[in-house]
């Protein structure tokens, strides 16, 4: 089965600009969560969709960031206004259970705001 | 708020010895996860433990879980050039209504000839 795939791989971008990162998880995982990791830290929770809801979004950091999962399938996570601090790689994860024996993770997605 | 503790950060070990690394929890879960990280990839997974004592291995890599002192084990035994990556642990964990990993901040392991 095709993995989790996130694209792009890479975007640089300037402050100030808009980035929108997307993934595509395994067909039929109706979970999908986001996460990020910045230079140095650890690597932490965004939010959780179930299908199309939104589950948890309580490591969402602030307003300049907004996630969609249209129908249930492929997702979104727009970043408006990009700020320098937003910078890092940021991971899809999907599971076919809410609470499975493993999340599968894309290769992630390296965003440089300049 | 869970704190996960892993180290050592870096790990540099020559292939054929032993080595360990630790990954501390604060807070009372049954699930934790073991991923690798080889540059630019996604986090593999390697290994998922369910509950206390329990033991997996997978060549030279065999890990473990005890969930009354909240410590988890990654053992290496022999190690070779093929396992140099980043090691993560993640404890699962129910934040505010739903279930989500957290991660410790990874051991880089170079394993020199």
């Amino acid at each position: 089965e095709a993995g989790v795939t996130q694209f792009p791989s890479h975007s640089v971008i300037e402050k100030g600009q808009t980035v929108t990162l997307r993934c595509d998880p395994i067909s039929g995982h109706d979970n999908l969560y986001w996460y990020r990791r910045v230079m140095g830290k650890e690597i932490k929770f965004l939010l959780h969709f179930v299908k199309e809801s939104k589950q948890d979004e309580s490591g969402m950091p602030n307003n300049r960031f907004l996630a969609e999962r249209t129908g249930g399938t492929y997702s979104t996570l727009k970043v408006q206004p990009a700020e320098l601090e937003d910078s890092g790689v940021y991971f899809c994860a999907s599971s076919q259970l809410r609470r499975g024996y493993g999340y599968t993770f894309g290769s992630g997605t390296r965003l440089t705001v300049v | 708020e869970l704190k996960v503790e892993q180290n050592p950060l870096f790990l540099s070990m020559q292939e054929g010895k032993n080595y360990t690394i630790y990954c501390n929890y604060s807070t009372t879960s049954d699930r934790l996860y073991w991923y690798r990280q080889d540059p630019g990839k996604s986090l593999e997974s390697l290994f998922v433990l369910l509950s206390n004592g329990a033991v997996k291995q997978e060549g030279r890599l065999m890990a473990s879980l005890d969930t009354k002192a909240r410590l988890s084990t990654l053992h290496i035994t022999a190690a070779v050039h093929d396992l140099s990556a980043t090691y993560f642990c993640a404890v699962d964990y129910s934040g505010a209504g739903s279930y989500q990993l957290t991660f410790g901040k990874g051991t880089k392991l170079s394993v020199i000839p």
